[in-house]
C-alpha cells in the first residue's frame, strides 16, 4: 500500500526554525515530485511548495518564499521542508503529497497520495 | 495567481438526493496542446488527509464510488454526488494545477439535511 509519513512537527517559538520530513512506503519516492500543503486552524487548504522528482525544479507559494525551502535527502530517502523565521500564522497541519505523474522534470501538480499530516504550532 | 471560487460555502442535502458543488477559476485551466483541464476535486474529513476524488476535471480516481462525478471545462466546473450517503459528509475542495502556485478553492462544507 502506498503511503507517505510526515515527521518533525512540534511547538516552536516565533523566529525559530523547524524541519519537516516526508518518507514513503509502497512506492519509490525518488520517482515523484512531492508537494507540501497546509491547513491552519479553521481555515482551508493552502498549497505551499513542490520539488521535482530529481530535486531540480522547486516552486514556492509567495507566503513562504524566502523562508521555506525544499530538499531531497537521498541517504534517508526523504523530502524535507526547511522552515525558517517561523511566524504565528505558520501554525497548521502540514501534509506532504505525491505528484501523480512520475519522472517528470516539472511536476504536473495533481496530488494522489497524502500523508496523515504533522502539526506545527508557533507560539 | 489563479483564484478558485467555490459555491456554495455550505450545503445541506437529504440522504439519497443530489449534491452539486461549483468551482470557478479566474482564468482558464484548459491546456490547448493536450485538451486537458488541470482541475482536481478533493474530499476532506476531520482528522484525515484530503482524498483525491477527481482529476483532469472528470476522471474519477481509482476506488472512488461512481456516485461522484466531475464536469466542466475552461473556467467553470462542477462536482456532483448523485445520491448522497452519510459517509459523504465532508468539506470538498477544487484545486487547479495549471500553474504554480497551485491553488485551492475556499471549500464547501457538505452536511445532511
Amino acid at each position: 500500500q502506498m503511503q507517505l509519513v510526515e515527521s518533525g512537527g512540534g511547538v516552536v517559538q516565533p523566529g525559530r526554525s523547524l524541519r519537516l520530513s516526508c518518507a514513503a512506503s509502497g512506492f519509490t519516492l525518488s520517482h515523484h515530485g512531492i508537494h507540501w500543503v497546509r491547513q491552519a486552524p479553521g481555515k482551508g487548504l493552502e498549497w505551499l511548495a513542490v520539488i521535482a522528482y530529481d530535486g531540480g525544479k522547486k516552486y514556492y507559494a509567495d507566503s513562504v518564499k524566502g523562508r521555506f525551502s525544499l530538499s531531497r535527502d537521498t541517504s534517508k530517502n526523504t523530502v524535507d521542508l526547511h522552515m525558517n523565521s517561523l511566524r504565528a500564522e505558520d501554525t497548521a497541519i502540514y501534509y506532504c503529497a505525491r505528484d501523480f505523474t512520475p519522472l517528470i522534470l516539472t511536476p504536473v501538480g495533481g496530488m494522489d497520495v497524502w500523508g496523515q499530516g504533522t502539526t506545527v504550532m508557533v507560539s | 495567481d489563479i483564484v478558485m471560487a467555490q459555491s456554495p460555502d455550505s450545503l445541506a442535502v437529504s440522504l439519497g438526493e443530489r449534491a452539486t458543488i461549483n468551482c470557478k477559476s479566474s482564468q482558464s485551466v484548459l491546456y490547448n496542446y493536450n485538451n486537458k483541464n488541470y482541475l482536481a476535486w478533493f474530499q476532506h474529513k476531520p482528522g484525515q488527509p484530503p482524498k483525491l476524488l477527481i482529476y483532469w476535471a472528470s476522471t474519477r480516481e481509482s476506488g472512488v464510488p461512481d456516485r461522484f462525478s466531475g464536469s466542466g471545462s475552461g473556467t467553470d466546473f462542477t462536482l456532483t454526488i448523485s445520491s448522497l450517503q452519510a459517509e459523504d459528509v465532508a468539506v470538498y475542495y477544487c484545486q487547479q494545477y495549471y500553474n504554480t502556485p497551485n491553488t485551492f478553492g475556499q471549500g464547501t462544507k457538505l452536511e445532511i439535511k
